[in-house]
């Protein structure tokens, strides 16, 4: 079975601070996303990476940056909190020319 | 661009009675088309895909959904439901040109008994 991971499911952060949010897969998978989830918006990508050292902007990229520096982990940074980014930040995976999608259990994120 | 609209944010059905969820895409292309499910505080699961086959595509669980292209939907149904389908359903479009997905507003599922 495909495992996506991610390094926290609750994470309390302050107006300000740096966020790193690491996602790790284990299959080998090309394509890496990166989804915020809200009630009532559903899910919107915030950038994806199809290779390592690449990045393509999702549909809602400001303030958020991402990095991927080996193939199997995808990192989302927050270079500073907002309240506006409390939310389920949810990572996935997909192999190489394949749409379905594998996603990790989520980060709940809350900014105070 | 591609866009997802899913009819009905909750839809409430007893235990035993059919459950249909919808779901209508628009795609400047053939699409390949998903169902995912997520349980409270989980991310999401894939149900069932629709790649081109099939029009009739099996899932998990007892799902099933009918590509239609000439009304261009995919509607999720399972002809009983069972308490453990409460859950949150999302349908997704592929998205041309690149591997990516556009989701739906997802559609909560509540089991009565």
């Amino acid at each position: 079975d495909v495992k996506v991971t991610q390094s926290s499911r609750y994470l309390v952060k302050r107006t300000g601070e740096k966020v790193f949010l690491e996602c790790v897969q284990d299959m080998d998978h090309e394509n890496m996303f990166w989804y915020r989830q809200d009630p009532g918006l559903g899910l919107r990508l915030i950038y994806f990476s199809y290779d390592v050292k690449m990045k393509e902007k999702g549909d809602i990229p400001e303030g958020y940056s991402v990095s991927r520096e080996k193939k199997e982990r995808f990192s989302l940074i927050l270079e500073s909190a907002s309240t506006n980014q409390t939310s389920m930040y949810l990572c996935a995976s997909s192999p190489l020319g394949r749409y379905e999608q594998y996603f990790g259990p989520g980060t709940r994120l809350t900014v105070t | 661009a591609q866009s997802v609209t899913q009819l009905g944010s909750h839809v409430s059905v007893s235990e035993g009675a059919l459950v249909l969820l919808r779901c209508n895409y628009s795609s400047s292309v053939p699409p390949y088309l998903f169902w995912y499910v997520q349980y409270p505080n989980q991310g999401l699961q894939l149900l069932l895909k629709y790649t081109s086959a099939a029009t009739l595509v099996k899932g998990i669980n007892g799902f099933e959904a009918e590509f239609k292209k000439s009304e261009t939907s995919f509607h999720l149904t399972k002809p009983s439901a069972h308490m453990s389908d409460a859950a949150e359903y999302f349908c997704a479009v592929s998205d041309p040109g690149y591997s990516t997905l556009t989701f739906g507003k997802g559609t909560m599922l509540l089991v009565s008994p």
